[in-house]
């Protein structure tokens, strides 16, 4: 049974560009988060979906960032107009059931370095 | 609200035990427990739900107090595997998780 996968491991992007990061969640799950972790941090909390919808975004930025979770394909984080400050490792964890009494099974995460 | 964590790190010796402690100024609903390698995905651990309960996983457990809002993970017997971040996440009520900082354990031969 696959575990979360996401792609791509390494993403460079230079100020300015579009930064794509995809999750595809563990088999039978329909409920994915994306977090953001800073080196030395915690894992901070940013969007909640299910298939085809927006739960929760209230840790993502007004500005710049989005998700989707179409009801084909894997959910993608996009952030737009890159800044040195986004540049951190991003994680989607999957779960089988809505709401935090539930396990949440992280991916191998995606590293972001803008130049 | 983010959680507390202590200690910040710890070095143990094979064979020795540690408790870390997570700690939150509301009320919580549910308390979830990963470990993190460096480098890679933090694996789940276990989950604990409000009830005061107390759940294991081979040498490691963790118990959940929820009128000090306090859940400790316990480590028994130290294997040179369990080092890493543990960290704790933990919900109010159905809200998102919010993760500690980390507790950073090393333990060596």
């Amino acid at each position: 049974n696959a575990g979360v996968m996401q792609n791509p491991r390494h993403l460079v992007r230079r100020r300015g560009q579009e930064a794509r990061l995809r999750c595809s969640p563990m088999k039978g799950h329909s409920h994915v988060y994306w977090y953001r972790q800073l080196p030395e941090e915690g894992l901070k909390f940013m969007v909640y979906l299910q298939k085809e919808n927006i739960i929760d975004e209230s840790g993502m930025p007004k500005e710049r960032f989005s998700a989707e979770f179409p009801k084909e394909g894997p959910s993608i984080l996009r952030i737009q107009q890159v800044v040195r400050g986004d540049s951190a490792a991003y994680f989607c964890a999957s779960s089988p059931e809505r709401g935090v009494s539930y396990e949440q099974y992280f991916g191998p995460g995606t590293r972001l370095t803008v130049t | 609200q983010q959680p507390v964590q202590s200690p910040q790190a710890v070095i143990l010796r094979e064979g020795e035990d540690a408790v870390i402690n997570c700690s939150s100024s509301k009320a919580l609903y549910s308390v979830h427990w990963y470990r993190q390698k460096h480098g890679e995905a933090p694996v789940f651990l276990m989950i604990l739900l409000k009830g005061g309960e107390q759940k294991g996983h081979e040498k490691i457990s963790a118990s959940f107090n929820e009128k000090k809002q306090q859940s400790s993970l316990y480590l028994t017997a130290s294997q040179l595997s369990y080092s890493g971040t543990y960290f704790c996440g933990t919900a109010a009520g159905n809200t998102p998780l919010v993760f500690g900082k980390g507790t950073r354990l090393s333990v060596i031969a």
